[in-house]
């Protein structure tokens, strides 16, 4: 049971470039989620689905594309990379929502130049 | 909108000491607050969770309460180890779906 898995753990990205980050979680979780977090803020919600074929737009979605053709699976794509999606970004997964504790991934620290 | 405040920032105690943290969130219509713990470079690791019915939840040398009506929560760390040297992150879930977060207090525990 390796929990919730990102891949990869270090990027660095020029400018304008595309790139997906993969998250993968192996509990049978309806609930998946990417957050993004920067210095001196909290994680903040990109976006969410709640089923394999469902998903929605959290608090900062643009520039940012998801889809969710597995329960197991949720990538994260950007786009066109922008020096200000500069983060650390977290997947993260629970059973289901409202009550259940929320599994986080170890996390992907992406550089864009 | 949900604003989640952690002060201070940072906290610095001797070991033994007992550590107190501080949440307060503006709205009260949550339906459930989480304490995380994070290590530097890691993922975040659940610790408590409390629904919004309860008062206060216990585990081990942690124990966190939970006051709706003021908006506020605590979580208190008995006995605090170098071991528990981490940035604490405190998260309210607004409905089925999001989680707003504090942006967390950095403890050192001074051995």
């Amino acid at each position: 049971n390796a929990g919730v898995t990102q891949t990869p753990k270090f990027q660095v990205l020029k400018t304008g470039q595309s790139m997906t980050l993969q998250c993968a979680q192996d509990m049978n979780h309806e609930y998946m989620s990417w957050y993004r977090q920067d210095p001196g803020m909290g994680l903040r919600l990109i976006h969410y689905s709640v089923g394999a074929g469902i998903t929605d737009q959290g608090e900062v979605p643009n520039g940012y594309n998801v889809s969710r053709s597995t329960t197991e699976d949720f990538p994260l794509r950007l786009l066109s990379a922008a020096p200000s999606q500069t983060s650390v970004y977290f997947c993260a997964s629970s059973y289901s929502t409202g009550a259940d504790t929320q599994y986080f991934g170890p996390g992907t620290r992406l550089t864009v130049l | 909108k949900q604003e989640v405040t952690q002060i201070p920032a940072a906290l610095s105690v001797p070991e033994g000491e007992n550590l107190v943290l501080n949440c307060s969130f503006t709205d009260s219509a949550i339906y459930n607050l989480q304490w995380f713990r994070q290590d530097p470079g890691k993922g975040l690791t659940s610790l408590l969770l409390i629904q919004s019915s309860q008062r206060e939840q216990t585990s081990g040398r942690l124990n966190a309460s939970l006051d709706k009506s003021s908006g506020r929560s605590t979580l208190y760390i008995a006995a605090s180890q170098p071991g528990d040297s981490a940035t604490y992150l405190c998260a309210v879930r607004l409905d089925d779906y999001k989680l707003s977060f504090g942006a967390g207090t950095t403890v050192t525990v001074r051995a």
